[in-house]
């Protein structure tokens, strides 16, 4: 069965370094999408991603994020200067659209820890 | 897109059915109920959804009053791996999914 893959697994960082974590979708999918989950805290979207362009953002996505899908397959988040309060797991999902609207695959996930 | 209410936790015995109940009561005619659910830390996953009628598929059962204010999830069997925090969340034209609090469910063995 296809499935959303991230990676890395869990990703250690120093304050204010960059990171890029990394997806690759389910093939022919249509819709894209970035969340993140605070340890012991609610799964809170980030932003979605249709037609190679955002199609919404919550407030949490401020200039310091950015996604992209450079080649048609990979599908990334980008944090620029990372900060303590962005250790989260963050996890990627993808939508067929169509019929099939709101039924996201979520991949297992990157756990990001900022020292 | 509509509130839902659900009871923080439950806990049934393996091999028994499971019922997560959800209110919604100010759902609109458009909106669908959708359920997904969290395994310790892993992904969501998507379980079933409906807009009026009961739905069935491989993983639950979906059963949505008449008047659409609530709905239940049913596993009819639950296993040790059904373990996980059950989310209801209604939607419209919204492309992003909106989580809860969801329901943690233990499965006894």
């Amino acid at each position: 069965e296809p499935e959303v893959t991230q990676t890395p697994s869990h990703q250690v960082t120093q304050m204010g370094q960059e990171v890029i974590l990394r997806c690759v979708p389910i093939s022919n999918h249509l819709y894209f999408y970035w969340y993140r989950q605070i340890l012991g805290q609610k799964v809170e979207f980030l932003v979605s991603f249709y037609n190679n362009e955002i199609s919404e953002k919550s407030e949490i996505f401020d200039d310091q994020f950015s996604v992209e899908r450079p080649d048609g397959s990979n599908f990334t988040l980008k944090i620029r200067s990372t900060k303590l309060e962005d250790s989260a797991m963050y996890f990627c999902a993808s939508e067929p659209g169509g019929l099939a609207k709101n039924i996201q695959y979520f991949g297992a996930g990157t756990r990001l820890s900022v020292l | 897109d509509a509130k839902t209410t659900q009871p923080p936790s439950m806990d049934c015995a393996e091999g028994r059915a499971a019922n997560l109940p959800c209110n919604h009561s100010t759902i609109s005619g458009n909106e669908y109920v959708y359920w997904y659910r969290q395994i310790h830390s892993q992904g969501p996953q998507y379980i079933i959804h409906g807009l009026k009628n009961n739905e069935t598929n491989e993983m639950a059962s979906l059963i949505i009053t008449e008047d659409r204010k609530s709905s239940t999830l049913i596993l009819p069997h639950a296993t040790l791996r059904d373990t996980a925090v059950y989310y209801c969340i209604v939607l419209d034209s919204s492309y992003k999914l909106i989580f809860g609090s969801g329901t943690r469910l233990l499965v006894r063995p």
